[in-house]
């Protein structure tokens, strides 16, 4: 069965800093791998889709890697605004079973200070 | 991508009553996807709504206490049913798009608390 963490649970960094967000799964036949953003009490937004056969996806200042064969992704985000606040969190989705399923990690809490 | 609107975005309900959500997607989608967030934790898919059958629900969730319609390519409602207070969670509905490499996307969801 798929597991996904994610490490930091929470993280605290001044505005402008540059920071990574880590994603780890325990199987590595993986269909893609999607990142979203959560705001409190909110929706999920999707950031970026990563296909198994990529390496990294980009979008304004985000940019995630994929690195399969150890079972690891990162989010990179350049440039931290206080706009970034919010909780983010990477998903899975398998080959095995239901394809269409989608294993989310426990997310990581992002807060960036003025 | 797709653009899903749920409702009620979210209420305070009291035990031993239900609730029913809806989700409306701007564009038909074969299926669509029930998820809870429990307060603190990660998304649990509930069941899988097909239109013109009955969804298909996963383990630690039954029909009769989350009633799901699935009436057309557009819309789906999830019922909580007798409501208790370990009910209280976000609700979150989600549909995929194929054209997209199967790019998973979410409604703003619903935010129950049970009293």
């Amino acid at each position: 069965k798929q597991e996904v963490t994610q490490i930091p649970a929470a993280l605290s960094v001044p505005e402008g800093e540059n920071l990574v967000l880590n994603c780890s799964f325990t199987d590595s036949a993986i269909y893609n791998l999607q990142w979203f953003r959560q705001d409190p009490g909110k929706g999920l937004t999707s950031l970026l889709l990563i296909q198994s056969s990529q390496r990294e996806q980009t979008s304004g200042r985000l940019n995630a890697s994929l690195d399969k064969s150890s079972g690891r992704s990162t989010l990179y985000i350049a440039a931290s605004q206080p706009g970034d606040s919010a909780t983010y969190l990477c998903a899975v989705r398998d080959f095995s079973g239901s394809a269409r399923q989608l294993t989310f990690g426990s997310g990581t809490q992002l807060t960036v200070l003025p | 991508s797709a653009v899903i609107s749920q409702k009620p975005s979210r209420d305070i309900c009291q035990r031993g009553t239900s609730l029913t959500i809806q989700c409306q997607v701007d564009s038909q989608v074969t299926m669509m996807f029930w998820y809870r967030q429990q307060p603190g934790q990660s998304l649990t898919l509930i069941a899988t709504a097909n239109q013109g059958s009955e969804a298909t629900y996963e383990s630690g969730f039954v029909i009769d206490k989350f009633p799901i319609s699935r009436p057309n390519l557009t819309f789906s409602t999830l019922t909580v049913s007798n409501m208790s207070p370990e009910d209280s969670s976000i609700y979150l509905c989600s549909v995929e798009s194929r054209e997209m490499y199967t790019e998973a996307f979410f409604g703003q969801g619903t935010r129950l608390t049970v009293v």
